[in-house]
């Protein structure tokens, strides 16, 4: 069992839908980060909350919005999306910020499987 | 800027063989230097890190990893495979004063019977 709960494990869409991919974490932690993974391919940083602020967007899309509601909740609303975007989103989480606390390992979630139609 | 290179996309050993997993890094500064196992269908695992304090690291799993800074090298070693081994493994580099973790390329470990 990971630390880190994503919501739902699995979605399918349709590029006009609207849905949301929702993580949770209750390890006190105030960095939370979403990542994109393609098949066979390393994870790749979208967004970076940290104390709840948006510290880092990795130019994503706006078809992908992120949302740090309170310090264990993070969610990514998805809108228009395209077949491309079809991957395994991923949430992460870590202790503080960055400067001294970038010795502290991401602890990551099992990932929403997302597919577009 | 701080990379790392994973040699070797596909490593096969058979059970009780050796495993050894290659990474260099490049750092100008000292690194902060993790691996992380993904097992199919799942997020990924931190199997260890090195922060400074000791150049042998110890993980979990039996695995282990040695930081060389002659070589810019962190491999990661187990003595005896198990079949459970097989997954995909990823070296890390955390940018130092950020947030940022560079991934490697990542290697498919696979285990023969």
């Amino acid at each position: 069992d990971t630390e880190v709960t994503q919501t739902p494990k699995h979605l399918v869409m349709g590029m006009t839908n609207k849905k949301s991919l929702k993580c949770e974490q209750h390890m006190g932690h105030r960095a939370m980060y979403w990542y994109k993974q393609k098949a066979k391919k390393p994870p790749e940083l979208m967004f970076v909350y940290s104390y709840e602020k948006l510290s880092i967007n990795e130019s994503v899309p706006s078809r992908f919005s992120p949302e740090c509601p309170n310090s264990s909740l993070l969610n990514l609303h998805l809108h228009a999306l395209q077949p491309e975007d079809s991957a395994l989103y991923l949430c992460a989480s870590s202790q503080g910020r960055g400067g001294s606390y970038s010795n502290q390992p991401q602890h990551f979630g099992d990932g929403t499987r997302l597919s577009i139609l | 800027a701080q990379s790392v290179t994973q040699l070797g996309s596909h490593v096969s050993v058979s059970e009780g063989a050796l495993v050894l997993l290659r990474c260099n890094y490049s750092s100008s500064v000292p690194p902060y230097l993790f691996w992380y196992v993904q097992y199919p269908n799942q997020g990924l695992q931190l199997l260890l890190k090195y922060t400074s304090a000791a150049t042998l690291v110890k993980g979990i799993n039996g695995f282990e990893a040695e930081f060389k800074k002659s070589e810019t090298s962190f491999h990661l070693t187990k003595p005896s495979a198990h079949m459970s081994d097989a997954a995909e493994y990823f070296c890390a580099v955390r940018d130092t004063g950020g947030f940022k973790t560079i991934f490697g390329a990542g290697t498919r470990l696979f285990v023969k019977a």
